[in-house]
């Protein structure tokens, strides 16, 4: 069973901490994907890692930075939260293709990490 | 740039009724499409790939490159078919954009 595990499923932080949210994923895929999901506007792209230390901004990266030390391990960094970080955050992973035949090509995601930040 | 959209929020119909759910997007290359849903409670997953060409749970999709669509349909909507439903984009470098969602809701 593949798995994309987030290590807190409700978190609530203070305006200006930083925050780290954590995700593993165990399918051995290159990809892995930070949105934001906010009723109303969808899954947002934060960042985006096609390999170890390799990042790519998506649509929305400002208040956000990210790490990738390990390729199972994708880290999301609020350098300094405010109110409007409040949010439900996603992780997801996928494999690396440049060929659309390839089979199994699609996201799989975590659980979702529900942010509050007072 | 890649964009995905998804132009109705909400759509509510009866058990049995067909369903259609719109998806329109934008992208200077060759895309490969998908739709997600996310059922109350549960994780988002995949509902199916354009290039499977498969129907799943009843759910068929066609991309038309011509009008740069992806809908969803279904010929008759089930309870347990009410969900989120995200169609998503995934580029020749392989960034994936979702549009904005949609909640079906089927009445009984």
């Amino acid at each position: 069973d593949v798995k994309v595990t987030q290590s807190s499923r409700y978190l609530v932080k203070r305006t200006g901490e930083k925050v780290f949210l954590e995700c593993v994923q165990d399918m051995d895929h290159e990809n892995m994907f930070w949105y934001r999901q906010d009723p109303g506007l969808g899954l947002r792209l934060i960042y985006f890692s096609y390999d170890v230390k390799m990042k790519e901004k998506g649509d929305i990266p400002e208040g956000y930075s990210v790490s990738r030390e390990k390729k199972e391990r994708f880290s999301l960094i609020l350098e300094s939260a405010s109110t409007n970080q409040t949010s439900m955050y996603l992780c997801a992973s996928s494999l690396r293709s440049f060929d659309r035949r390839t089979p199994n090509t699609e996201a799989f995601f975590g659980q979702g990490t529900r942010l509050t930040v007072v | 740039a890649q964009r995905v959209t998804q132009p109705e929020k909400l759509l509510s119909v009866f058990k049995g009724a067909p369903v259609e759910l719109k998806c329109n997007y934008s992208y200077s290359g060759s895309p490969e499409l998908f739709w997600y849903v996310q059922y109350s409670r549960q994780r988002l997953q995949l509902l199916l790939r354009h290039i499977s060409r498969e129907s799943i749970k009843g759910f068929t999709a066609d991309l038309n490159k011509g009008e740069t669509s992806f809908h969803l349909k279904k010929p008759f909507a089930q309870e347990e078919d009410s969900a989120m439903y995200y169609c998503a984009l995934r580029a020749a470098g392989n960034k994936l954009t979702f549009g904005g969602g949609t909640r079906v809701l089927v009445k009984p």
